[in-house]
């Protein structure tokens, strides 16, 4: 069974950083690009951050590009995005997804508050 | 970017009655390599987004055959032959055939 476990939301101040990580099981995870998704209070889904299998490309939409970093580490199994900068509109649930959408974690909430 | 237009917003159904959801691309999402990269989500409450149908008309692993997606280039619709309860909460589409990727807004199945 594909599982992703999200850890290292909290509560920050803006322009403070916070990293994030995904721990994955059930599948061969340097098989997979694997993303990070977000999800406002109330709203949809904005896409945040994709990453190669091999982690040797990025991918990022303007919102993020500078500030976010995804990176892994697949002899540990392991997605990170690493958040800089932070803005009180980063405030959202942050999930950990296989690929683009094909599995999902439990998601981790981030509030940006003074 | 590519503008995923999802209508209606909500939708408001009854058990057994059969629905459909559209999605409109602002550009054609046929991929060079020939995919299309439009796949279906359902958020139920409280939970996290679920794969149901990916690449167009692909049933994922586990998603009941009630649910199925058509349809190329532009136009793109979930089609749900006979609502049951667990079917409610919002559904998304989203592409992966443009950068970045996208979602729609959202269609909220809700019980009439």
């Amino acid at each position: 069974e594909v599982q992703l476990v999200e850890t290292g939301g909290g509560l920050v101040q803006p322009g403070r950083s916070l990293k994030l990580s995904c721990v994955a099981s059930g599948f061969t995870f340097n098989n997979y690009w694997m993303s990070w998704t977000r999800q406002a209070p109330g709203k949809g889904l904005e896409w945040v951050a994709s990453i190669t299998n091999s982690g040797g490309s990025t991918y990022y939409p303007d919102s993020v590009k500078g500030r976010f970093t995804i990176s892994r580490d697949n002899a540990q199994n392991t997605l990170y995005l690493q958040m800089n900068s932070l803005r009180s509109e980063d405030t959202a649930t942050y999930y950990c997804t296989r690929d683009l959408a094909q599995n999902w974690g439990q998601g981790v909430m981030v509030t940006v508050s003074s | 970017d590519v503008v995923l237009t999802q209508t209606p917003p909500t939708l408001s159904a009854t058990i057994g009655q059969s629905v459909s959801i559209s999605c409109r691309s602002s550009q054609s999402l046929l991929h060079s390599n020939g995919n299309t990269y439009l796949h279906w989500l359902l958020q139920r409450p409280g939970q996290s987004p679920q794969l149901l149908i990916y690449l167009v008309s692909r049933l994922e692993s586990g998603v009941p055959n009630r649910f199925s997606g058509s349809g190329s280039g532009t136009d793109f619709t979930l089609k749900i032959s006979g609502v049951e309860a667990e079917d409610l909460g919002v559904y998304y589409c989203v592409q992966g055939t443009h950068a970045p990727n996208t979602f729609g807004a959202g269609t909220k199945l809700e019980l009439k």
